[in-house]
Order: structure tokens, then C-alpha cells, then sequence
């Protein structure tokens, strides 16, 4: 039971790169999440899914998309990276209903050069 | 709008002291409380929920609707304590995303 898996752990870009980074759980959660953390800024949310076949919107969703591509699995894409959006990033999932119980992965570090 | 805010970005204290971490919310309604801490190396977790007004690794705390407060406590600081501590609110019961704070990294100094 490995919860909440991302990929990569590191990754470092170019400007205008793009790439997606994978989350899945194996806890049959139904609601799944994309959070961003910066120094001084806190956990921002950028996405969610509240069940399969739903996403919406978060605080900061500007330069991303997300891709919920079944229960277990929730995506979130860089089409044109940008410095700003150097961060680590954070999948979280949980029950819907429950989301105070959050599970989070351990991290995606994302430099953009 | 919900807002949650945590004044402090960085809280030291000698080991054996009592450590209070400010949280403050912002919510017309009747929220739920949570805080979430991220030890080094580890994932980000919760550490307790208002609602279950339990004791965790020594650690309470109290929603004071009054003052809009929701501060984290522990008489008696330790080491292993020292991480970085999340405020977050929950706008209604369950179906709308956690709003967090800033954090606040709390150092324990031996």
C-alpha cells in the first residue's frame, strides 16, 4: 500500500518546456488535489478532482492543466514552463466528504531555468 | 471569503519551553479547524482536528470563535517537534477544498 505516489521527485526545465507530472493513490480516494508550496506562500491549491470525471479550479491555476485520468490517477501539466513556476509541488487525496483528511505524496522539486 | 492566517513564519524556542503557533481565520460560517505538520524528510500530515479536541504528541488546540483563533499549543517543546506547521479550515463539511495558512517552521533549539 504505497498511499500517494508522484513523479518525478526532481525535475529541472527550460523556459517554454513542458511536461506533466503523475499522481496516483491506491487508497480508492475519490477526491484528488494539485498544491503548490513557495517559501513565504504557504500550500496554494492549484487544481482539484473532486471525483473522477470532475476538475476544478484552485487558487493559482494560471499556466497549468490537469487531467483526471481515472480513479487512481490525476495529472497536472506545464504546457510552457516559466521561472514562476519553480516550486514543489504536492498531490494530495482523499475521501470525498472527508477532505480535512488529507494524504499527501512526498513532492515534486520543479526548477524552471 | 475564508482566509486563514498564520503571523509567524518562524517560531524558535528552547527545548523544554512552552510553544504557542498563532492561528487566525477569517469565515462567516462555522468552520472546522485542522493543523498539518511536515517534519523533514516526511510527508505532510495531520497532526489534529478541532473536532476531535484530542492530544497529539502533546500538542492542543482550542477553537476560540470569539477571537477567530484556532492556536496551537504545547507546554513543553522537544526536539523532534521542530517542523513546519500548517493552519487550515475547512469552509464547509467536506465537499469544498482545505484553504492553509503560510505556515510557520518551528525550531526547537536544544
Amino acid at each position: 500500500n504505497a498511499g500517494v505516489t508522484q513523479t518525478p521527485k526532481f525535475q529541472v526545465l527550460k523556459t517554454g518546456q513542458s511536461m506533466t507530472l503523475q499522481c496516483a493513490q491506491d487508497m480508492n480516494h475519490n477526491s484528488m488535489y494539485w498544491y503548490r508550496q513557495d517559501p513565504g506562500m504557504g500550500l496554494r491549491l492549484i487544481y482539484y478532482s473532486a471525483s473522477e470525471g470532475t476538475t476544478d479550479k484552485g487558487e493559482v491555476p494560471n499556466g497549468y492543466n490537469v487531467s483526471r485520468l481515472n480513479k487512481r490517477e490525476f495529472s497536472l501539466r506545464l504546457e510552457s514552463a516559466a521561472p514562476s513556476q519553480t516550486s514543489v509541488y504536492f498531490c494530495a487525496s482523499t475521501f470525498l466528504g472527508l477532505n480535512e483528511k488529507l494524504f499527501f505524496g512526498s513532492g515534486t522539486q520543479l526548477s524552471v531555468l | 471569503a475564508q482566509r486563514v492566517t498564520q503571523p509567524e513564519k518562524l517560531l524558535s524556542v528552547f527545548k523544554g519551553a512552552p510553544v504557542e503557533l498563532k492561528c487566525n481565520y477569517s469565515y462567516s460560517g462555522s468552520p472546522e479547524l485542522f493543523w498539518y505538520v511536515q517534519y523533514s524528510r516526511q510527508r505532510l500530515q495531520l497532526l489534529l482536528r478541532h473536532i476531535s479536541r484530542e492530544s497529539i504528541k502533546g500538542f492542543t488546540a482550542d477553537l476560540n470563535k470569539g477571537e477567530t483563533s484556532f492556536h496551537l499549543k504545547k507546554p513543553f517543546a522537544q526536539e523532534e517537534d521542530s517542523a513546519m506547521y500548517y493552519c487550515a479550515l475547512s469552509p464547509n463539511s467536506g465537499n469544498t477544498p482545505l484553504v492553509f495558512g503560510k505556515g510557520t517552521r518551528l525550531s526547537v533549539i536544544a
